[in-house]
């Protein structure tokens, strides 16, 4: 119940296209889900996060789809580019105040 | 605002040592957690300290344990080091315990040979 499922687990899109990254989980005492960039050897760095009170937040090209009945939610990155190539993390806290994260997926775009 | 800091940034030690890791969160954050990062198991949660006192532990053998000065700058200590203990150690600040934003330092690469 603890687990965050992260899916997919490497994901290559061409320069300009949409990278859509997805996550799962099951306890719904989570009430904040923030994602996570993370290029090598750099700590990883907040990029946005939602609360379930809404189903979408906008961050210039990085959007979080939220859907609270599926306890899924999503990291949309519009207009993707080769910067852009890194691991991104999901992560869920609630309850007890621990982040979990997701396994992470790593982002190739292709110029 | 100057980030998290980590210190070392890299750290070799063999089986059986012990080591501490150091982290300064960001002027007035308060909380600080520490994470295990390796490619097998990503990124698992250590601990969180805050105002002194740990809040939240996770499912680490006691080997592991780490305090929080009155500054807030925290240290973490991983006595009988095992080969399996090598990873990225990182440290994480937040203005308080819940479900603040939370920033991470660039971590401690520790080498266990």
């Amino acid at each position: 119940q603890q687990q965050v499922k992260q899916s997919p687990q490497s994901l290559i899109v061409q320069k300009g296209g949409i990278s859509i990254i997805n996550c799962a989980y099951e306890n719904t005492a989570f009430d904040y889900f923030p994602w996570y960039q993370q290029f090598p050897g750099k700590g990883p760095a907040l990029l946005i996060a939602i609360r379930p009170d809404v189903s979408e937040k906008k961050e210039g090209r990085f959007t979080i789809s939220f859907n609270k009945s599926a306890k899924q939610f999503s990291l949309h990155i519009m207009d993707s580019q080769p910067g852009d190539s890194a691991t991104y993390f999901c992560a869920a806290m609630g309850g007890t105040y621990k982040y979990i994260f997701g396994t992470g997926t790593r982002l190739k775009v292709l110029a | 605002k100057a980030g998290v800091t980590q210190t070392p940034r890299y750290l070799i030690k063999t089986r059986g040592q012990q080591v501490t890791l150091s982290c300064s969160p960001i002027s007035g954050h308060r909380s600080v957690s520490w994470y295990q990062q390796t490619p097998g198991q990503g990124l698992q949660f250590l601990f969180e300290y805050f105002s002194e006192t740990q809040r939240n532990k996770g499912n680490f053998p006691g080997r592991f344990s780490g305090r929080q000065f009155s500054n807030s700058r925290s240290e973490m200590n991983v006595s009988t080091l095992e080969l399996g203990d090598s990873a990225l150690y990182l440290c994480a600040s937040s203005f308080a315990p819940g479900p603040y934003e939370q920033y991470f330092g660039p971590g401690t690469r520790l080498t266990v040979t």
